[in-house]
């Protein structure tokens, strides 16, 4: 699986959009890119997935570049509750997941 | 209903000593997987199983040992615990015999060796 690069740490201020970066520059034509979060003492919740074409779902949207080396999850008006680590993985969907170090966003009141 | 449960929360015990964790799953997936979540925070698979059938063994010690009785149970029995074992582990259920991303996980164990 291709490994992902994802900045340590952001900040955001409550009802703004997060823009969370993720560079996959090793990803191969059939890998798909998943984004999953944890908030404290919780297990990781899926947040949503994509090939090649942007994806929006109830929780987040995730833009894909044309070349797939590079991706963006946005949270379009984070609360409070949306500060975790988010974590943005690259699998050919075997099922194993390979966690990173993720990027803790704190939401800020 | 909680959709993936593990059970105990939490589990102190002494080295040397023999434990288990317990996770079951209400989702009808036919896939579940042990994680291992370490004090540095990184979250690593160790074992899945697609209907009882192990397909996951991610060169994890002997000690640990899984065991599905059915394909809605995954259980962790751990022998010979050391210090390093401590950790939060985390049950984890799919679709599609792992073929998809999406997994489904419980709130984890937190292991304590003392």
């Amino acid at each position: 699986d291709a490994k992902t690069t994802q900045p340590p740490s952001m900040d955001c201020a409550e009802g703004r959009a997060a823009n969370l970066p993720c560079n996959h520059s090793t990803i191969s034509g059939n890998e798909y890119v998943y984004w999953y979060r944890q908030i404290h003492s919780q297990g990781p919740q899926y947040i949503i997935h994509g090939l090649k074409n942007n994806e929006t779902n109830e929780m987040a949207s995730l833009i894909i570049t044309e070349d797939r080396k590079s991706s963006t999850l946005i949270l379009p008006h984070a609360t409070l509750r949306d500060t975790a680590v988010y974590y943005c993985i690259v699998t050919g969907n075997t099922g194993k997941l390979i966690f990173g170090q993720g990027t803790t966003l704190q939401v800020k009141p | 209903d909680t959709a993936v449960s593990q059970t105990p929360k939490y589990l102190v015990t002494q080295m040397g000593n023999d434990k288990s964790i317990k996770c079951e799953q209400n989702l009808g997936h036919d896939t579940m997987y042990w994680y291992k979540q370490d004090s540095k925070k990184f979250l690593k698979i160790m074992f899945s199983y697609n209907n009882k059938e192990l397909i996951i063994n991610e060169t994890v010690p002997n000690r640990f040992s899984p065991k599905s009785p059915d394909k809605a149970h995954l259980n962790l029995h751990i022998n010979s615990l050391e210090l390093g074992d401590s950790a939060v582990y985390f049950c984890a259920s799919s679709l599609a015999g792992g073929r998809t991303g999406e997994l489904f996980f419980g709130e984890g164990s937190r292991l304590t060796v003392l």
